[in-house]
């Protein structure tokens, strides 16, 4: 049984339109990541939180924003998708020394 | 600058025999190494780690080797199955950047019948 949960698993939408993808996790983890995939490519970090009110952008810049209210969750949201935002979205919860725990991610496809 | 290289993009082993992935970094500061797998349209799943204290890991069929001189390690299956077909990323840390894993761009395993 997960002990992350992203929703939805997979979404198309059109260009222009505001959308946010859900991340929970029941694991009471302070810390979090959103990290995007496009098919055959490496991880890339495009936000953290190290707990309740702490948000950091990543690696990779993205125009999407994260909030974290509460502990177990963290959602990521894009104000306007555009064709480029088209990718694997990847939510994780964990430390460095027991690892991450991913989520099964959001394949997101803006038309 | 990537910190954590996986050089082969795909590999490709008959069933039954040894697959072995290599990943190579460039901070001497990593002190703890994690392999993960992923399948299409899936998170990523931890598989096994190793801390920099130990040159040896083994769990099952996967076993992890680190050459700290090399700043090298490696992901040794054996038997490889055909289920074992996935991508894996290596990962690494240090304690001086919090808690933020470092990946490698994957390498594919493809496990033939």
């Amino acid at each position: 049984e997960a002990d992350i949960y992203q929703t939805p698993r997979y979404l198309v939408i059109g260009t222009g339109k505001k959308i946010t993808l859900e991340c929970s996790q029941t694991m009471g983890h302070d810390k979090m990541y959103w990290y995007q995939q496009d098919p055959g490519m490496e991880l890339h970090l495009i936000h953290y939180s190290y707990g309740v009110n702490s948000t950091e952008k990543g690696d990779l810049s993205s125009e999407s924003t994260v909030s974290r209210i509460r502990t177990e969750h963290f959602p990521l949201t894009l104000e306007s998708a555009r064709p480029s935002h088209t990718s694997q979205y990847l939510c994780a919860s964990g430390d460095r020394i027991y690892g991450y725990t991913f989520g099964s991610g959001t394949r997101l496809t803006v038309v | 600058d990537q910190q954590v290289k996986q050089n082969s993009p795909s590999l490709s082993v008959q069933e039954g025999r040894i697959s072995i992935l290599n990943c190579d970094y460039t901070n001497s500061m990593f002190d703890y190494f994690l392999w993960y797998k992923k399948y299409p349209a899936e998170g990523p799943t931890f598989l096994i780690s190793i801390s920099s204290i130990k040159d040896k890991n083994e769990d099952g069929r996967f076993t992890v080797f680190l050459n700290k001189s090399a700043k090298h390690l490696s992901l040794h299956i054996v038997p490889s199955q055909p289920g074992d077909s996935a991508v894996y990323f290596c990962a690494a840390s240090s304690n001086n950047a919090g808690n933020m894993l470092t990946f490698g761009g994957g390498t594919r395993l493809m496990v033939k019948p």
